[in-house]
């Protein structure tokens, strides 16, 4: 099976602009995760889609959103960008299984 | 707030030598993760442990869950320059119910050198 595909790999924006990320599970996961991995905060969880349904979500403010699609690809979206947000954003699917992740490539967004 | 911590943050050790990279927590998971990330690519799942004193082997890795699930290591036997990248463990704190919420931990950078 081809494995969590994550586009664009890179991103730079400027402040105030906003950025659509996309990802492509891996076939038959339908549980899609978001997370942001900076080396100040390291892993952490944004939110969570099954179903096209969000069952889950981290505390990031209300600029950060996702969705997902009935094929399970999924796309998060952050407006109003600060410098803060730059970060590399994962994505992960999973097959309901002990939440293990599967992580795709992830996107580096950077903020200018 | 479920937190995990990681220790050490930074290790560089000689090709052969053996290393040990703990996770500690004050509180109980589910189960717990370990991840290996290299630069520029996602984290890659190694193993899951969920019984209390679970221990599971990979080749040269050996992974340990504590009795009370709070705490988890991670041993590497006669490191190999391939071992080299970011090791970081992830409690999954609710089992069912966590839907894709893991606590990871800030991470080990492992480097063997040659």
């Amino acid at each position: 099976k081809a494995g969590v595909t994550q586009t664009p790999r890179y991103l730079i924006k400027t402040r105030g602009q906003q950025v659509t990320l996309s990802c492509s599970p891996i076939s038959g996961h339908r549980s899609v995760s978001w997370y942001q991995q900076t080396p100040g905060q390291g892993l952490q969880f944004l939110f969570e889609y099954f179903s096209e349904t969000q069952r889950n979500k981290g505390n990031f403010p209300g600029r950060f959103s996702g969705r997902q699609f009935s094929n399970s690809r999924s796309e998060m979206n952050v407006s109003t960008l600060e410098l803060g947000d730059s970060a590399l954003y994962l994505c992960a699917s999973n097959e309901g299984l002990l939440n293990e992740q599967f992580f795709g490539p992830g996107t580096r967004l950077t903020v200018l | 707030t479920q937190l995990l911590e990681q220790s050490p943050q930074f290790l560089s050790i000689q090709e052969g030598e053996n290393l040990t990279v703990y996770c500690n927590s004050s509180s109980v998971f589910s189960s717990l993760q370990w991840y290996r990330q290299e630069p520029g690519e996602g984290p890659v799942l190694l193993v899951t442990v969920v019984t209390g004193g679970e221990v599971k082997k990979l080749k040269r890795l050996t992974f340990q869950f504590g009795d009370a699930r709070k705490d988890s290591s991670l041993h590497i036997t006669a490191a190999q320059p391939g071992d080299t990248g970011l090791y970081l463990c992830a409690g999954d704190p609710l089992g069912g119910t966590s839907y894709g919420k893991l606590t990871f931990g800030q991470g080990t950078i492992l480097t063997v050198h040659p």
